[in-house]
């Protein structure tokens, strides 16, 4: 079976440091992965997605970036933070082989910025 | 881009009674995912559901593409259903999901 992880659970950064957040899959191969955030009281809206090693596609222009070193894992992060970086971040991921086009969802990140 | 609306925003329900949430979008579709968000922020997938009718327990979805809409019942309401529900849409398969504002629904014993 497929399982994702997201690390850490929670975090809290001052304002100006670095950020690094980790999702990872398993029991899959080449899956699509995507970064989401969710700010306070909102939506779900796409930072990143990913369809292979070293492929990222960015949906929003913002203080953040992504890499996909591996295939089964996807990074996010920042140089230096900005409190409007604070929320809830979800990765998620796809295999046309073992879902289709049904996405799942990582247990997140809930990021503050202080 | 295509845009998602839900309707209503926020649900107040006795223990017991049922329910019903809809998801209007403004272009055809050809991927429609309902998800549960419990307190904990987790997302659970409910039903894939680009087209038809699906049942899944005290829950059902139906989506009728041609009309652009999906609705999603929950039956006998149990104080475990609360959370916000999410309906997400893609236009073009394999892209990333367009997320609507969410119904908050709250079950009270």
């Amino acid at each position: 079976s497929q399982t994702i992880h997201q690390w850490p659970a929670t975090l809290v950064q001052p304002v100006g440091s670095p950020l690094s957040l980790e999702c990872t899959v398993e029991g899959t191969s080449n899956p699509n992965l995507y970064w989401y955030r969710q700010a306070a009281g909102r939506g779900l809206q796409l930072l990143f997605y990913s369809v292979g090693i070293g492929q990222i596609s960015s949906e929003v222009p913002q203080n953040l970036s992504a890499s996909r070193p591996q295939d089964r894992q996807f990074i996010l992060s920042s140089k230096k933070l900005l409190l409007s970086d604070s929320g809830f971040y979800l990765c998620a991921w796809r295999d046309l082989q073992v879902t289709g086009y049904e996405q799942y969802f990582g247990p997140g990140t809930r990021l503050t910025v202080t | 881009g295509i845009q998602v609306e839900q309707s209503p925003p926020d649900l107040i329900l006795q223990e017991g009674a049922n329910s019903t949430l809809r998801c209007n979008f403004s272009d055809s579709v050809n991927n429609l995912q309902w998800f549960h968000q419990n307190p904990w922020g987790q997302l659970i997938n409910l039903f894939y559901i680009p087209s038809g009718t699906k049942q899944n327990g005290r829950l059902s979805a139906t989506t009728v593409a041609t009309e652009r809409y999906s609705l999603l019942y929950i039956s006998s309401s149990q104080t475990t259903d609360s959370g916000v529900y999410f309906c997400a849409v893609t236009k073009q398969a394999g892209t990333a999901l367009i997320f609507g504002k969410g119904t908050t629904l709250s079950v009270s014993s």
